[in-house]
């Protein structure tokens, strides 16, 4: 079974520049999580998909990320325009319905390093 | 989700053991103790989960008190290979909403 890919894995623009990311779930899972990493700090929550649907964007930084998944499949983020704030790795996550009882894994891509110069 | 404290980084040598301690002081009687290992260059990967007592994985072991205030995660007989970042964390089992990430343990696993 495939992982959670992500595309590009890196990515390197200059402020004011726009950049999508891309996140392919693992087959017939419909959450889809977008996460963050800026240099130092913690890994923090952007958002969350079921299917096609925004469950939870309370994570999005502002008004500059659009993230979309039509069709409930693959998703992209898009940062426009990037600020240097920006610069990180952001990872993406996938995992199944929730089943009583069990635990929620989320499967993690390898992540895109953005970097904002 | 409950807060949660783990040392920031660990030494250990080949073929020991390694125990991580997490403290979760205020964590709910819904929520359950999961860890999350995180390689170089990787994402976050599940590696266990428990309520109460101890779990046992083919990766590793988790202990948990009575109290349920703190956990530890244990990596028998360590390699070069389990050098990451471990993360604890504690929410509802089933809940399909964020993972709240600390700071995490950063393990470093010497010849």
């Amino acid at each position: 079974e495939a992982g959670v890919t992500q595309f590009p894995s890196h990515s390197v623009i200059e402020k004011g520049q726009t950049v999508t990311l891309r996140c392919d779930p693992i087959s017939g899972h419909d959450n889809l999580y977008w996460y963050r990493r800026v240099m130092g700090k913690e890994i923090k929550f952007l958002l969350h998909f079921v299917k096609e649907s925004k469950q939870d964007e309370s994570g999005m930084p502002n008004n500059r990320f659009l993230a979309e998944r039509t069709g409930g499949t693959y998703s992209t983020l898009k940062v426009q325009p990037a600020e240097l704030e920006d610069s990180g790795v952001y990872f993406c996550a996938s995992s199944q319905d929730r089943l009583a009882g069990t635990h929620n894994e989320q499967f993690f891509g390898p992540g895109t390093r953005l970097t904002v110069l | 989700l409950a807060k949660t404290t783990q040392p920031i980084s660990m030494d250990s040598y080949e073929g020991q053991e390694v125990n991580i301690t997490c403290s979760h002081n205020n964590i709910a009687t819904n929520d359950y103790i999961t860890w999350y290992q995180q390689f170089p260059s990787q994402g976050p990967r599940f590696i266990i989960q428990g309520y109460k007592t101890k779990v046992t994985n083919e990766v590793a072991s988790l202990f948990i008190p009575a109290d349920r205030k703190s956990s530890t995660l244990s990596l028998p007989r360590v390699s070069l290979s389990d050098t990451a970042v471990y993360y604890c964390l504690v929410g509802e089992v089933g809940n399909t909403g964020k993972l709240i990430f600390g700071q995490g343990t950063t393990l470093q696993v010497k010849p």
